[in-house]
């Protein structure tokens, strides 16, 4: 019965430098989130997985930013030439898909710092 | 486009006692879905309570409930009999469906809860 979880929980890095974030989600959820959050502000969606489909990248900033899931279950989010404005909370979601509402369900998030 | 505002940037409430957080939102959207999201100290946003446009009844979740005004585009939230686990940030959100890349989070409320 875990929920979601993501890693690192915080991870520095040096400006330029390439991460990699990872998200593990609800056991048979079939939707994947991942938004950033930064300072004072709220949730900014970045990109949206739903099975085999082609995921849905209208959130990301820039071409530095990309995302895979593989299997349909964990994904990684990577950020390459890290930027000091990357530095923010990132979280990832998921949620079962069907007729109705369905309920997304957050990690506790990476927090981001590029020095 | 949808945007969300909510003008109060922090706010506290006496233990036991109730308090109403704002938020005002503006969509062009016939049919839209309102939510209130907790995120405590842990990073982990929780849904607290949402709120289908069509419907006129206010949304109730136990101590939580929602005065949604449409014509206003108005959306507060009241929390009764506060509690310190009430201590957060609160964001409220629309979204044109329940898929969460169609989310548009307000900058949040900071709710603090004192003995």
């Amino acid at each position: 019965g875990a929920g979601v979880s993501q890693s690192p929980s915080n991870k520095v890095t040096e400006k330029g430098k390439d991460v990699e974030l990872r998200c593990d989600p609800i056991s048979g959820h079939t939707a994947l989130y991942w938004y950033r959050q930064s300072l004072g502000q709220g949730l900014e969606f970045l990109i949206y997985f739903q099975g085999n489909s082609a995921p849905d990248k209208s959130g990301l900033p820039s071409d530095r930013f990309s995302a895979e899931r593989t299997g349909g279950s964990v994904s990684t989010l990577t950020i390459q030439r890290t930027q000091q404005e990357d530095s923010a909370v990132y979280l990832c979601a998921s949620s079962s898909t069907g007729t109705g509402y369905n309920e997304q369900f957050f990690g506790p998030g990476t927090r981001l710092t590029v020095l | 486009a949808q945007t969300v505002t909510q003008s109060q940037p922090e706010m506290s409430v006496q233990e036991a006692e109730t308090v109403t957080l704002s938020c005002t939102y503006d969509t062009s959207e016939s049919n839209y879905y309102l939510f209130w999201y907790k995120q405590p100290p842990s990073r982990q946003m929780i849904l607290v309570i949402r709120q289908e446009a069509y419907k006129q009844q206010n949304a109730t979740e136990n101590r939580f409930s929602v005065n949604f005004q449409k014509a206003a585009k108005s959306f507060s939230l009241k929390i009764s009999d506060s509690q310190l686990g009430d201590t957060a940030m609160y964001f409220c959100a629309s979204g044109r469906d329940n898929y969460g890349q169609n989310f548009v989070f307000g900058p949040g409320t900071r709710l603090s809860v004192l003995p």
